[in-house]
């Protein structure tokens, strides 16, 4: 069975902190994705990113980045210079890449951001 | 691009009718669409696998004749609510798989419907 977790519930920083928000992920499959995705207060849920399970590169997008490391099931997600905006909910979430579950999300439990000016 | 849309936005009902939602996939054709509920505070669940042309497959513990699920076309999926009640009230959310291109195998996003039942 997959499991996702969020070991992070709430995390509250001030503005222009840089912020890590941790996943770590269990799974048997040798071939999956991981994605995060943003929910902000008005409930639409944001994809962020995909990661394939062979890809272990980190990435970066503008203030976003993340670091895939398959030794320690992780994919974390680091806020550069947080701002305002960035408050919201985030998820962590996986997917199988074929079997009978292919293309089911599991979503971890979610962290709380809130950004303060 | 990958733009789902959801309708209705909020609904609000009366303890025993039906509700409909509606989920569109509106630049992308989607073999597939999932469909969730939230609680408030709580992570996304998983109520059922919507597969165009064909029956809804649904998770364990998730009543079908209480959440009927179609999937006529690409673009378009619907949950129905059928006599709802209070305990149904919740935030549901639709999801479409896009199955090529660049995107291939991520989930997007409806906006959600908030259902109120009194």
């Amino acid at each position: 069975a997959q499991k996702v977790t969020q070991a992070q519930t709430e995390i509250s920083v001030v503005e222009k902190e840089d912020v890590t928000l941790d996943c770590v992920y269990e799974t048997r499959d040798t071939t999956y994705y991981l994605f995060w995705y943003k929910q902000p207060p008005s409930g639409e849920l944001v994809f962020l990113i995909r990661r394939n399970s062979f890809d272990e590169q980190n990435e970066i997008s503008g203030r976003y980045s993340w670091n895939f490391q398959k030794s320690t099931s992780s994919f974390n997600f680091t806020i550069t210079a947080s701002q305002v905006v960035d408050s919201a909910v985030y998820f962590c979430a996986l997917s199988e890449a074929g079997g009978t579950s292919y293309g089911k999300l599991t979503f971890g439990q979610g962290t709380i951001l809130t950004v303060h000016p | 691009g990958a733009v789902v849309s959801q309708h209705p936005s909020w609904v609000i009902c009366k303890s025993g009718t039906s509700v409909k939602i509606e989920c569109r996939s509106l630049d992308f054709q989607a073999t597939t669409m999932f469909w969730y509920r939230q609680f408030p505070k709580q992570s996304l669940m998983l109520m059922a696998t919507s597969n165009e042309g064909s029956k809804a497959t649904y998770e364990q513990g998730v009543e079908k004749d209480k959440f009927l699920i179609n999937h006529a076309s690409l673009t378009l999926s619907t949950l129905t609510v059928t006599s709802a009640h209070p305990e149904d009230s919740s935030f549901y959310i639709c999801s479409a798989r896009a199955y090529s291109g660049g995107a291939r195998d991520t989930q997007y996003f409806g906006p959600g419907t908030r259902l109120t039942v009194l």
